[in-house]
């Protein structure tokens, strides 16, 4: 069964660093997300992404996080300047309109 | 603007016993409602979905949920609890295909056996 992949699936890095996460959605899908789950938190949406472009974005996405498809496989989550705050589980999923398929996730510690 | 609350943080039943986890939601239009599931230090699993079709849905590992318009209610239910169901589940509603998905806070669900 086809799957959303993640990587890395836990990324340490100091404060004020830029890191760049990375999804494999579906391959037919063509609406992309990003979430995040900060420890004990719900799932909070951050972006949506359609037709290379964004369709909609969150409060919570500033101009320190930015996404991009840098090619037909690949859809990335950067943060440019990385707060403690930002530690959190960053989700991505995928979806052909009907439901979203997540992908396992990938912890992002901040210190 | 669609929401969702979930009560109950936590809800503990014995093995064999009715799981009963509560989601309302508040959509301003005819939602897409759906159950995930998250075992530790793993991703969202889809349970089920609501997407206007008939109002009981059956999912996976033998659970289910019914849409109330009336009640503006979509509770997951399992007849029997089995200690592999813990794990944290999470409502989620949503307007329009394509559009975000807007999750409840999650119950985590203990079995006791």
């Amino acid at each position: 069964e086809p799957e959303v992949t993640q990587t890395p699936s836990h990324q340490v890095t100091q404060m004020g660093q830029e890191v760049i996460l990375r999804c494999v959605p579906i391959s037919n899908h063509l609406y992309f997300y990003w979430y995040r789950q900060i420890l004990g938190q719900k799932v909070e949406f951050l972006v949506s992404f359609y037709n290379n472009e964004i369709s909609e974005k969150s409060e919570i996405f500033d101009d320190q996080f930015s996404v991009e498809r840098p090619d037909g496989s690949n859809f990335t989550l950067k943060i440019r300047s990385t707060k403690l705050e930002d530690s959190a589980m960053y989700f991505c999923a995928s979806s052909d309109l009907g439901e979203q398929y997540f992908g396992p996730g990938t912890r992002l510690t901040v210190t | 603007a669609q929401s969702v609350t979930q009560l109950g943080s936590h809800v503990s039943v014995s093995e064999g016993a009715l799981v009963l986890l509560r989601c309302n939601y508040s959509s301003s239009v005819p939602p897409y409602l759906f159950w995930y599931v998250q075992y530790p230090n793993q991703g969202l699993q889809l349970l089920l979905k609501y997407t206007s079709a008939a109002t009981l849905v059956k999912g996976i590992n033998g659970f289910e949920a019914e849409f109330k318009k009336s009640e503006t209610s979509f509770h997951l239910t399992k007849p029997s609890a089995h200690m592999s169901d813990a794990a944290e589940y999470f409502c989620a509603v949503s307007d329009l295909p394509g559009n975000q998905f807007y999750f409840g806070t999650g119950t985590s669900l203990t079995v006791i056996p």
